[in-house]
């Protein structure tokens, strides 16, 4: 069965303590992998999206790395402001859509 | 901002009851998906419209129904609403039709929380 699994769950880091999630997927054919960002009441609001093994993308203090089992996101030296829950998503097999399939987030909490 | 547009922003409404949601996509956005959040399930697809026509469906509930006009705004039609239907119902959109060929990522709104009582 395509699935996605988010660990941990969640997370509290002092300000500064760098860290890493994990996002491990099984799905065939993989045709993208998403990281959004969600806020409390706000809808997801899109990151970064991974398309082969090996490749790496970086904004800010985040940076998103992709092997052909598991992501990750790094979070280097984070502020109370990168408090939020993180989402990673696959593209479903079956065809070219928009269909991802959402893990369950990890809720990041940033303490200063 | 993400430039997707969705009304209302809460919705409460008794059991049985019909409720349209609606939502408008970032422009020059081709495609409309509705997604449905719960504490329990998480972000669950529910169906992809493309340029007015339907493109894929997920386990979306007979009682639910979608379309998306010529101006390609959309909205979702939740009908015989049940306790269990309450949750957040966001819209998304994206340039081409998939995510994966046209590299175009999905963009959410910031949701219509669906309370029923």
């Amino acid at each position: 069965e395509d699935q996605v699994t988010q660990s941990p769950e969640a997370l509290r880091l002092q300000e500064g303590e760098s860290s890493s999630l994990n996002c491990s997927y099984t799905v065939s054919g993989l045709r993208g992998l998403f990281w959004y960002r969600q806020d409390p009441g706000k809808g997801p609001e899109f990151l970064f999206t991974l398309y082969s093994a090996g490749e790496e993308k970086e904004k800010e203090r985040l940076k998103a790395t992709l092997t052909k089992k598991e992501s990750f996101l790094h979070i280097t030296a984070p502020k109370p402001e990168d408090s939020a829950t993180y989402l990673c998503a696959v593209q479903a097999p079956g065809g070219n859509t928009g269909k991802l399939i959402f893990g369950q987030g990890t809720t990041l909490q940033v303490k200063p | 901002d993400s430039g997707v547009t969705q009304t209302p922003k809460h919705l409460i409404t008794a059991t049985g009851q019909r409720v349209t949601l609606r939502c408008s996509p970032r422009s020059g956005d081709l495609s409309v998906y509705w997604y449905q959040q719960s504490l329990d399930q998480g972000l669950q697809f529910l169906i992809q419209y493309y340029n007015g026509e339907e493109r894929a469906k997920g386990n979306i509930l007979e009682r639910f129904s979608a379309q998306q006009f010529p101006d390609l705004h959309s909205e979702l039609n939740l009908s015989s609403l049940e306790l269990g239907d309450s949750a957040l119902y966001f819209c998304a959109s994206s340039v081409g039709v998939g995510v994966g060929t046209s590299r175009s990522p999905l963009h959410f709104g910031n949701g219509t929380r669906l309370t029923v009582t």
